[in-house]
């Protein structure tokens, strides 16, 4: 079945610097989704890149779409305290009326002051 | 807040037992989604609901049921619980079922302890 891999696990920055999570499909994606979970919370919609190669930017954060459509990046330029959470890539996968969306295993930020 | 509700918050229950979680969809949204939520197999997808109808299956065991009400509330049932089945779970909803251009929205969460 689809793989969704997200590199790397954990990633722990000082304030001010970059952040960089790489997500990696086994299979072709028609969209792919990021969500952020803040520790203790939920996982909370941030963006739905669609396009081969579409870059979306909110703010600090940069998302990026790969040409094929089997890779996304998530960029954080100077980080904030209010980054920490863990970041997931989300890929769909659809067969007839059969539609579920696959998670890949995060990458949890923790920014030091 | 997402707009959509689950109960209980935290439940502790014996092995072997059943539980039941609830889940309230956000208002108008027809699909809802459960997720699985663990240290180590992070978030596994379960199934999913539309508008009372099972429309796609993860990795759910067999132990585990689901159904979708006429009023669009979900309901998760655990049952023959083992200590590995504590974890978070997650109950998401969405307009439609289809993923382009839709946003999927999370609960809070219910937390599982088997012991």
């Amino acid at each position: 079945g689809q793989q969704v891999m997200q590199i790397p696990q954990y990633q722990h920055v000082q304030e001010g610097e970059d952040f960089t999570t790489y997500c990696n499909s086994s299979t072709t994606l028609s969209n792919i989704q990021w969500y952020k979970q803040r520790p203790g919370g939920h996982p909370v919609f941030l963006i739905q890149l669609v396009k081969s190669g579409e870059v979306k930017k909110q703010k600090r954060l940069t998302f990026q779409f790969g040409e094929a459509k089997k890779n996304s990046s998530l960029h954080i330029t100077a980080t904030q305290t209010t980054d920490v959470g863990t970041y997931f890539c989300a890929g769909p996968s659809s067969g007839g009326s059969n539609y579920k969306l696959t998670f890949g295993k995060g990458t949890l930020l923790t920014v030091n002051p | 807040d997402s707009g959509v509700t689950q109960t209980p918050k935290h439940l502790i229950t014996a092995t072997g037992q059943r539980v039941t979680l609830r889940c309230s969809p956000r208002s108008g949204d027809l699909s809802v989604y459960w997720y699985q939520q663990s240290l180590d197999q992070g978030l596994q997808f379960l199934i999913q609901y539309y508008n009372g109808e099972e429309r796609a299956k993860g990795n759910i065991l067999e132990r585990f049921s689901a159904q979708q009400f006429p009023d669009l509330h979900s309901e998760l049932n655990l049952s023959s619980l083992e200590l590995g089945d504590s974890a978070l779970y997650f109950c998401a909803s969405s307009v439609a079922f289809g993923f382009s251009g839709n946003t999927i929205y999370f609960g809070e969460g219910s937390w599982l302890t088997v012991v």
